[in-house]
């Protein structure tokens, strides 16, 4: 089977930096990919790693370690915008056509 | 640029009925999939649409089922409702690659 595990939540402080992981658990897959979710809003495209290694856009970065089955978003200088929750997805070698395995999503609060 | 509109954004059903929701993709885009969203979970896949072919089917009854016109935009439909049919359901449009762009969903409550 697949699955991809996240923390549920996490707390950082407006300006700081926070790191969410995302394990998984597939025999085979194409990248990792990260999405935003506000609350009641359609999921947004963040990010997404075909590679190992770190992928960089502005202040969201995201890293894949397939040896590891293992990768993670940093979001930098936090902002209150930035409270949301974030999901990791993979589309495997197995599903032709593009559906995507999301993880259950890390809901991020950013205090002032 | 639209981007995806679904609609409509809230429906309130009873057991039984049954339900249609509408998705248009964004501009330029060939490919349309449904995802489930339960509160506090991540999208789960219902279906994928190309080319007015299902291409690919998630863990779902056939309950659900759908459909894609020469435009390009799709429909869900769901028979015979249940109460833990009640979710967020999103549409999501892609041209190729893996970007995958959202609606914001119709949020279906079943009573």
């Amino acid at each position: 089977g697949q699955s991809l595990e996240q923390p549920s939540e996490v707390t950082a402080v407006e300006g700081a930096i926070v790191q969410i992981n995302c394990t998984y658990q597939t025999s085979g897959f194409y990248g990792l990919s990260w999405y935003q979710q506000h609350d009641g809003g359609a999921p947004t495209f963040l990010s997404y790693n075909a590679l190992d290694g770190l992928e960089e856009t502005g202040r969201f970065s995201s890293f894949l370690s397939r040896s590891d089955s293992y990768g993670y978003l940093l979001l930098q200088e936090l902002q209150m915008k930035d409270s949301a929750s974030y999901f990791c997805a993979v589309r495997s070698f197995y599903n032709q056509g593009g559906k995507l395995i999301f993880g259950q999503g890390t809901e991020l609060s950013v205090k002032p | 640029d639209a981007g995806v509109t679904q609609s409509p954004t809230h429906l309130i059903k009873t057991r039984g009925q049954q339900v249609t929701l509408r998705c248009s993709p964004k501009s330029g885009h060939d490919t349309v999939s449904w995802y489930q969203q339960a509160l506090g979970q991540g999208p789960q896949f219902i279906f994928q649409y190309y080319e007015e072919e299902e291409r690919q089917r998630g863990n779902f009854p056939d309950r659900f089922s759908g459909h894609q016109f020469p435009n390009y935009s799709s429909e869900l439909n769901v028979n015979a409702l249940l109460l833990g049919d009640s979710a967020l359901y999103l549409c999501a449009s892609s041209f190729s690659g893996e970007k995958l762009f959202f609606g914001s969903g119709t949020q279906l409550s079943v009573l």
